[in-house]
């Protein structure tokens, strides 16, 4: 099982709003900025969130990401058919000398 | 625009080492703050990080396969590396190279090698 957990799915329908949660612990949420990532079926992944909050040049303001304590939650507002994607969360991991940690991904569904 | 292309074998025999080579175009691999890794994926799974090396050169590995594996850097041909051995099965996976902007946010991708490991 993965260090950070994630909802293996989730579902909105167009023009909802949806949020993926991230929970971790003090090692590595709790202490580290955490990212997201979008990937489309048969692609590589693509960086959605960046630093807890932070869009890439490109990534619509319809995602944005913020964290507390030891978890993180991704918002997609104004769901699009488009939208429909595996979402990671990923972060840094003080222990064992440090490593990077992801999410099990999870698989989102536009109704 | 910067590019990254992985290349190596698509088989390899259990026991033996996997070597894949990432050649980033559109930019310098010695540019300065910018960490270069692998990460892979086996099928239908996610997502796991097997290990990124700063552009100054340190190296950090996963805890689980760092006995395994060696990532470095030939800055005269803008390119890394990654060797795993002694693979299994459990190592088949499609393998993607990356630069990181931060330690652990990838901003750059390959499209990624699939790598079955099989006699």
């Amino acid at each position: 099982q993965s260090v950070l957990t994630q909802p293996p799915s989730a579902s909105g329908t167009p023009g909802q709003r949806v949020t993926i949660s991230c929970s971790g612990s003090s090692s590595n949420i709790g202490s580290n900025i955490v990212n997201w990532y979008q990937q489309l079926p048969g692609t590589a992944p693509k960086l959605l969130i960046y630093s807890n909050n932070q869009r890439p040049s490109g990534v619509p303001d319809r995602f944005s990401g913020s964290k507390s304590g030891t978890s993180a939650s991704l918002a997609i507002s104004g769901l699009q058919s488009e939208d429909e994607a595996d979402y990671y969360c990923a972060a840094w991991d003080d222990s064992l000398n440090g490593h990077v940690v992801f999410g099990g991904g999870t698989k989102l569904t536009v109704l | 625009q910067l590019q990254l292309q992985e290349s190596g074998p698509g088989l390899v025999k259990p026991s033996e080492t996997l070597s894949l080579t990432c050649t980033v175009s559109g930019g310098s691999i010695s540019s300065s703050s910018y960490y270069w890794g692998w990460i892979r994926q086996p099928p239908g799974k996610g997502l796991e990080w097997i290990g990124s090396i700063y552009y100054r050169g340190s190296t950090y590995y996963s805890p689980s396969l760092k006995s395994r594996v060696t990532i470095s850097v030939d800055t005269s041909k803008n390119q890394f590396s990654l060797k795993l051995s002694s693979v299994t099965a459990a190592d088949t996976a499609v393998y993607y190279c990356a630069r990181f902007l931060s330690i652990a946010a990838a901003d750059y991708w390959g499209q990624g090698t699939l790598v079955t490991v099989s006699s």
